[in-house]
């Protein structure tokens, strides 16, 4: 079974780019969530979904970050512009809601880094 | 205070050795607990739930103590393969399992 695919798995560019990341979640899970990953802040949640609609987007981090779910199978995370401060380790994840587990099934994530 | 917070380590510990980690969580509404396991440069993977009686499996034994709001998660004859990062996870309020707040991991090496 695939998991949960992403990509770029490494994307380097310069500070005032746009950089998109792409997600593709397992198929029939109903939840798509971005995070992501600093040494010093550990994972942060930045925004889910249900049933391709945002629910909770407090944790992204500000206007220059957008994430849309046009359908069930992809998602992207953009950021424009830009800044050195947002290299980071970008985690797609997905969970379906029926198996009442709580678990997590992450891709592979996406190593970001702005110079 | 953060959500979640862990000793960052590294334990070091031999191979056959038992070692346990603690993890503190500051929303006592919190209802569901859980212990990730993260390789270097790879995903987290969910390691295992933990529940209010304790739970064990195999090597790995998880424990909850609300009132003082900590997690433990103990192994046993440790291996060369447990060196990893262990991420305590624990759901933010009244969000169910939709919105996981993860700490920033224990780093255990163990060595031959």
């Amino acid at each position: 079974d695939a998991g949960v695919i992403q990509s770029p798995r490494h994307e380097v560019t310069e500070m005032g780019q746009e950089v998109t990341l792409r997600c593709k979640p397992i198929s029939g899970h109903d939840y798509l969530f971005w995070y992501r990953q600093t040494m010093m802040r550990g994972l942060e949640l930045l925004i889910y979904f249900n049933n391709n609609v945002p629910i909770d987007d407090s944790g992204m981090p500000e206007d220059r970050f957008s994430a849309k779910m046009p359908n069930a199978s992809f998602s992207t995370l953009k950021i424009q512009p830009s800044e050195p401060r947002d290299s980071a380790v970008y985690f797609c994840a997905s969970r379906v809601e029926v198996r009442n587990t709580g678990e997590l099934f992450f891709g592979e994530g996406s190593r970001l880094t702005v110079l | 205070r953060k959500e979640v917070e862990q000793d960052p380590g590294p334990f070091n510990v031999p191979e056959g050795a038992t070692v346990a980690f603690n993890c503190t969580y500051s929303n006592s509404a919190s209802q569901s607990f859980f212990w990730y396991r993260q390789d270097c440069r790879k995903e987290p993977k969910l390691l295992m739930s933990v529940y209010s009686s304790g739970n064990e499996d195999g090597r790995f034994t998880a424990q909850l103590n609300r009132a003082s709001q900590y997690i433990s998660l103990l192994i046993r004859d440790s291996k060369l393969s447990d060196s990893a990062t262990y991420l305590c996870v624990v759901n933010a309020r009244n969000t169910g399992f939709q919105k996981l707040v993860f700490g920033t991991g224990t780093r255990l090496l163990v060595s031959p």
